[in-house]
């Protein structure tokens, strides 16, 4: 069984501070997924990393793989009210394909206060 | 991109009664669905793979007779809580699986209360 840590799982900033969340593994994932989950909604995808070392930014956010595809990061830039949220990462088993199943981390539930 | 809805998005229900849950991919065919519960600031939790024309499997500590899941189609799964009980009462969230995709598309989710 792959599992997934996710890190820190509660997190209450102020609004232009800076964050990182963590996920980390001993096992290794043909990709890890970002996802944000509003309260009272499904979870939405933000980003998908596949090779290891791999970097991805989506305006304020910036999302790294590791160079062992075990881990990753996401690093939130001057963090706005409107990025509250529960952010969760997922990871895909190595052997990939269709029909697997995603592990997924507790999540990070962020609050940005105004 | 892929669109999955859920329906319905929330339903009340009495103790003893039996919901239904629909999944559906609405511009995709999905030979696997997942079936997810969420507690309150939780994470997803995985109940059960929804796998086209066959048997679900489903996850350890899961009734399998209490959460009845139907994937007749490749558009659509169902998940049936029967004999609702309030402490069944949750977000329920489902999944579906793209071929040749890596990411999964989830549904808007199922808030289910049972009084």
């Amino acid at each position: 069984t792959q599992l997934l840590e996710q890190s820190p799982q509660f997190l209450s900033i102020q609004e232009g501070e800076n964050l990182t969340v963590y996920c980390n593994s001993s096992s290794v994932f043909s990709s890890l997924q970002w996802y944000r989950q509003e309260p009272g909604e499904g979870p939405v995808l933000l980003v998908t990393v596949v090779t290891g070392g791999e970097v991805k930014k989506l305006k304020r956010l910036t999302f790294q793989f590791g160079d062992a595809r075990k881990d990753s990061s996401l690093h939130i830039t001057a963090a706005q009210p409107g990025d509250t949220g529960l952010y969760l990462c997922a990871g895909a088993p190595g052997s990939g394909g269709s029909n697997y199943k995603l592990t997924f981390g507790k999540g990070t539930l962020l609050t940005v206060n105004p | 991109g892929a669109v999955v809805s859920q329906h319905p998005s929330w339903v009340i229900c009495k103790s003893g009664t039996s919901v239904k849950i629909e999944c559906r991919s609405l511009d995709f065919q999905a030979t696997t669905m997942f079936w997810y519960r969420q507690f309150p600031k939780q994470s997803l939790m995985l109940m059960a793979t929804s796998n086209e024309g066959s048997k679900a499997t489903y996850e350890q500590g899961v009734e399998k007779d209490k959460f009845l899941i139907n994937h007749a189609s490749l558009t659509l799964s169902t998940l049936t809580v029967t004999s609702a009980h309030p402490e069944d009462s949750s977000f329920y969230i489902c999944s579906a699986d793209k071929p040749h995709n890596t990411e999964a598309f989830f549904g808007q989710g199922t808030r289910l209360t049972v009084v």
